[in-house]
Protein backbone atom coordinates (compact mmCIF):
# COMPACT_ATOMS: atom_id res chain seq x y z
CA UNK A 1 0.00 0.00 0.00
CA UNK A 2 1.88 2.96 -1.23
CA UNK A 3 1.50 6.34 0.88
CA UNK A 4 3.47 8.49 -0.94
CA UNK A 5 2.64 8.14 -4.85
CA UNK A 6 4.22 9.30 -7.90
CA UNK A 7 1.96 8.11 -10.76
CA UNK A 8 4.40 9.61 -13.63
CA UNK A 9 7.03 7.04 -14.38
CA UNK A 10 8.71 9.82 -16.59
CA UNK A 11 8.42 13.33 -18.23
CA UNK A 12 10.09 14.82 -21.30
CA UNK A 13 10.59 18.69 -21.24
CA UNK A 14 12.12 20.85 -23.26
CA UNK A 15 15.08 23.19 -22.79
CA UNK A 16 13.78 26.55 -21.09
CA UNK A 17 10.35 25.50 -20.32
CA UNK A 18 8.26 24.11 -17.58
CA UNK A 19 9.00 20.87 -15.54
CA UNK A 20 6.01 19.75 -13.33
CA UNK A 21 6.43 16.68 -11.10
CA UNK A 22 3.61 15.83 -9.10
CA UNK A 23 2.98 13.32 -6.02
CA UNK A 24 0.31 12.52 -4.13
CA UNK A 25 0.03 11.13 -0.16
CA UNK A 26 -2.41 9.11 1.60
CA UNK A 27 -1.37 9.30 5.11
CA UNK A 28 -2.88 12.51 6.89
CA UNK A 29 -0.24 12.57 9.42
CA UNK A 30 2.69 13.54 7.17
CA UNK A 31 3.95 16.64 7.86
CA UNK A 32 7.10 17.12 6.08
CA UNK A 33 8.00 16.68 2.07
CA UNK A 34 10.85 16.59 0.63
CA UNK A 35 12.58 16.26 -3.04
CA UNK A 36 15.40 14.17 -3.78
CA UNK A 37 17.27 13.88 -6.99
CA UNK A 38 19.16 11.30 -8.49
CA UNK A 39 21.32 11.01 -11.16
CA UNK A 40 22.62 7.68 -12.56
CA UNK A 41 25.56 5.91 -10.96
CA UNK A 42 25.16 8.40 -7.60
CA UNK A 43 23.16 8.40 -4.59
CA UNK A 44 20.12 10.78 -4.50
CA UNK A 45 20.99 14.26 -2.85
CA UNK A 46 18.11 16.49 -1.47
CA UNK A 47 16.63 19.07 -3.47
CA UNK A 48 14.05 20.95 -1.31
CA UNK A 49 11.32 20.57 1.27
CA UNK A 50 8.46 21.94 2.47
CA UNK A 51 7.06 21.86 6.57
CA UNK A 52 2.65 21.46 6.19
CA UNK A 53 2.47 24.97 7.50
CA UNK A 54 3.69 26.22 4.16
CA UNK A 55 2.50 26.19 0.62
CA UNK A 56 5.42 26.96 -1.17
CA UNK A 57 8.99 27.45 -0.89
CA UNK A 58 10.86 28.55 -3.67
CA UNK A 59 14.80 27.90 -3.75
CA UNK A 60 16.14 29.26 -7.14
CA UNK A 61 14.72 27.78 -10.25
CA UNK A 62 12.51 25.13 -7.84
CA UNK A 63 9.76 25.47 -6.11
CA UNK A 64 7.52 23.09 -4.40
CA UNK A 65 3.57 23.65 -3.74
CA UNK A 66 1.59 22.18 -1.06
CA UNK A 67 -2.11 21.82 -1.11
CA UNK A 68 -3.01 20.18 1.78
CA UNK A 69 -7.16 19.39 1.21
CA UNK A 70 -6.27 17.53 -1.67
CA UNK A 71 -2.92 15.59 0.09
CA UNK A 72 -0.88 16.78 -3.16
CA UNK A 73 2.52 18.39 -3.86
CA UNK A 74 3.97 19.44 -6.70
CA UNK A 75 7.52 20.59 -7.86
CA UNK A 76 7.99 23.00 -10.02
CA UNK A 77 11.11 24.02 -12.45
CA UNK A 78 11.60 26.55 -14.41
CA UNK A 79 13.31 27.00 -16.39
CA UNK A 80 14.35 23.43 -17.47
CA UNK A 81 17.71 22.88 -18.00
CA UNK A 82 19.72 19.19 -19.47
CA UNK A 83 21.08 19.18 -16.53
CA UNK A 84 18.09 18.61 -14.22
CA UNK A 85 17.40 15.36 -16.24
CA UNK A 86 17.61 12.68 -13.38
CA UNK A 87 15.29 10.39 -11.45
CA UNK A 88 13.34 12.61 -8.33
CA UNK A 89 12.08 11.50 -5.38
CA UNK A 90 9.27 12.68 -3.52
CA UNK A 91 9.69 11.68 0.12
CA UNK A 92 7.14 12.22 3.31
CA UNK A 93 7.18 12.23 6.98
CA UNK A 94 5.48 13.14 9.87
CA UNK A 95 6.23 15.01 13.17
CA UNK A 96 4.14 12.51 15.28
CA UNK A 97 5.49 9.33 14.07
CA UNK A 98 8.36 7.60 12.39
CA UNK A 99 11.40 10.10 12.04
CA UNK A 100 12.08 8.15 8.49
CA UNK A 101 10.60 9.08 5.46
CA UNK A 102 8.22 7.36 2.79
CA UNK A 103 9.21 7.62 -0.42
CA UNK A 104 7.39 7.50 -3.79
CA UNK A 105 8.96 5.27 -6.58
CA UNK A 106 10.60 8.55 -8.83
CA UNK A 107 9.92 10.23 -11.68
CA UNK A 108 12.35 10.41 -14.40
CA UNK A 109 12.42 13.79 -15.78
CA UNK A 110 14.22 13.97 -19.91
CA UNK A 111 14.90 17.67 -20.40
CA UNK A 112 15.39 17.95 -24.36
CA UNK A 113 17.47 20.43 -25.04
CA UNK B 1 29.29 16.83 -0.08
CA UNK B 2 28.49 14.68 3.66
CA UNK B 3 31.30 12.36 3.50
CA UNK B 4 29.86 8.77 3.29
CA UNK B 5 31.56 6.20 1.27
CA UNK B 6 30.56 2.67 0.37
CA UNK B 7 32.29 -0.28 -0.25
CA UNK B 8 32.88 -2.36 -2.39
CA UNK B 9 31.17 -0.19 -5.19
CA UNK B 10 30.22 -3.11 -7.28
CA UNK B 11 30.21 -6.96 -6.59
CA UNK B 12 29.26 -10.01 -8.47
CA UNK B 13 28.52 -13.06 -6.23
CA UNK B 14 27.05 -16.46 -6.31
CA UNK B 15 23.73 -17.30 -4.77
CA UNK B 16 24.29 -19.04 -1.59
CA UNK B 17 27.20 -16.99 -1.05
CA UNK B 18 27.50 -14.61 2.36
CA UNK B 19 28.36 -10.54 0.83
CA UNK B 20 29.05 -7.53 3.40
CA UNK B 21 28.40 -4.24 2.29
CA UNK B 22 30.53 -1.51 4.06
CA UNK B 23 29.34 1.98 4.85
CA UNK B 24 31.42 4.52 6.54
CA UNK B 25 30.65 8.31 7.57
CA UNK B 26 32.85 11.08 8.88
CA UNK B 27 30.34 13.12 9.49
CA UNK B 28 29.64 11.85 12.93
CA UNK B 29 25.94 11.30 12.71
CA UNK B 30 23.57 9.51 14.75
CA UNK B 31 21.20 8.35 12.49
CA UNK B 32 22.41 5.30 9.64
CA UNK B 33 20.10 3.95 6.87
CA UNK B 34 20.17 1.43 4.43
CA UNK B 35 17.97 1.03 1.29
CA UNK B 36 18.09 -0.93 -1.89
CA UNK B 37 16.64 0.87 -5.37
CA UNK B 38 14.74 -1.29 -7.92
CA UNK B 39 13.09 -0.43 -11.06
CA UNK B 40 9.71 0.42 -10.73
CA UNK B 41 10.00 0.16 -6.62
CA UNK B 42 11.83 3.58 -5.50
CA UNK B 43 14.03 3.25 -2.70
CA UNK B 44 13.14 0.82 0.03
CA UNK B 45 14.44 0.89 3.49
CA UNK B 46 16.14 -2.16 4.47
CA UNK B 47 17.65 -1.74 8.41
CA UNK B 48 18.49 1.22 9.92
CA UNK B 49 20.49 2.22 13.00
CA UNK B 50 19.83 5.11 15.67
CA UNK B 51 22.98 4.78 17.50
CA UNK B 52 25.92 2.45 18.20
CA UNK B 53 24.11 -1.37 18.84
CA UNK B 54 21.00 0.14 17.95
CA UNK B 55 19.45 -0.72 14.70
CA UNK B 56 15.87 -1.58 13.67
CA UNK B 57 14.03 -3.51 10.48
CA UNK B 58 13.07 -1.55 7.29
CA UNK B 59 9.78 -2.68 5.08
CA UNK B 60 12.21 -5.27 3.15
CA UNK B 61 14.57 -6.46 6.00
CA UNK B 62 14.37 -10.33 4.92
CA UNK B 63 17.30 -11.98 3.98
CA UNK B 64 19.56 -8.90 5.81
CA UNK B 65 20.90 -8.40 9.01
CA UNK B 66 23.28 -5.24 10.34
CA UNK B 67 25.35 -4.48 12.71
CA UNK B 68 26.74 -1.02 13.61
CA UNK B 69 29.61 -1.32 16.66
CA UNK B 70 31.13 2.42 16.16
CA UNK B 71 29.78 5.59 15.12
CA UNK B 72 31.41 5.55 11.66
CA UNK B 73 30.35 2.45 10.35
CA UNK B 74 27.06 0.53 9.37
CA UNK B 75 27.19 -3.12 7.71
CA UNK B 76 24.78 -5.03 6.03
CA UNK B 77 24.67 -8.40 5.63
CA UNK B 78 23.53 -10.92 3.37
CA UNK B 79 23.65 -14.40 5.27
CA UNK B 80 23.24 -16.32 1.76
CA UNK B 81 22.48 -14.04 -1.55
CA UNK B 82 19.80 -14.78 -3.67
CA UNK B 83 18.90 -13.36 -7.09
CA UNK B 84 16.06 -11.51 -5.84
CA UNK B 85 18.30 -9.08 -3.83
CA UNK B 86 20.58 -8.05 -7.17
CA UNK B 87 19.75 -4.63 -6.84
CA UNK B 88 21.68 -1.46 -6.06
CA UNK B 89 22.38 -0.82 -2.02
CA UNK B 90 22.22 3.52 -0.51
CA UNK B 91 23.91 4.05 2.58
CA UNK B 92 22.45 6.85 4.40
CA UNK B 93 22.72 9.36 7.20
CA UNK B 94 21.07 12.04 9.02
CA UNK B 95 22.24 13.80 12.38
CA UNK B 96 18.85 14.50 13.95
CA UNK B 97 15.52 11.76 14.48
CA UNK B 98 13.53 14.90 13.80
CA UNK B 99 11.44 15.58 10.94
CA UNK B 100 13.06 18.76 9.97
CA UNK B 101 16.17 17.06 8.62
CA UNK B 102 17.28 15.50 5.33
CA UNK B 103 18.99 12.66 4.66
CA UNK B 104 21.90 12.37 2.92
CA UNK B 105 23.08 9.32 0.76
CA UNK B 106 26.37 7.30 -0.68
CA UNK B 107 27.53 6.66 -4.08
CA UNK B 108 26.07 3.30 -3.95
CA UNK B 109 26.73 -0.43 -4.24
CA UNK B 110 25.51 -2.54 -7.42
CA UNK B 111 25.42 -6.52 -6.30
CA UNK B 112 24.92 -8.95 -8.74
CA UNK B 113 23.41 -12.13 -7.35
CA UNK B 114 24.12 -14.70 -10.09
Amino acid sequence: DQQVKQNSPSLSVQEGRISILNCDYTNSMFDYFLWYKKYPAEGPTFLISISSIKDKNEDGRFTVFLNKSAKHLSLHIVPSQPGDSAVYFCAAKSSGGSYIPTFGRGTSLIVHP
Amino acid sequence: DAGITQSPRHKVTETGTPVTLRCHQTENHRYMYWYRQDPGHGLRLIHYSYGVKDTDKGEVSDGYSVSRSKTEDFLLTLESATSSQTSVYFCAISDKGGSYNEQFFGPGTRLTVL
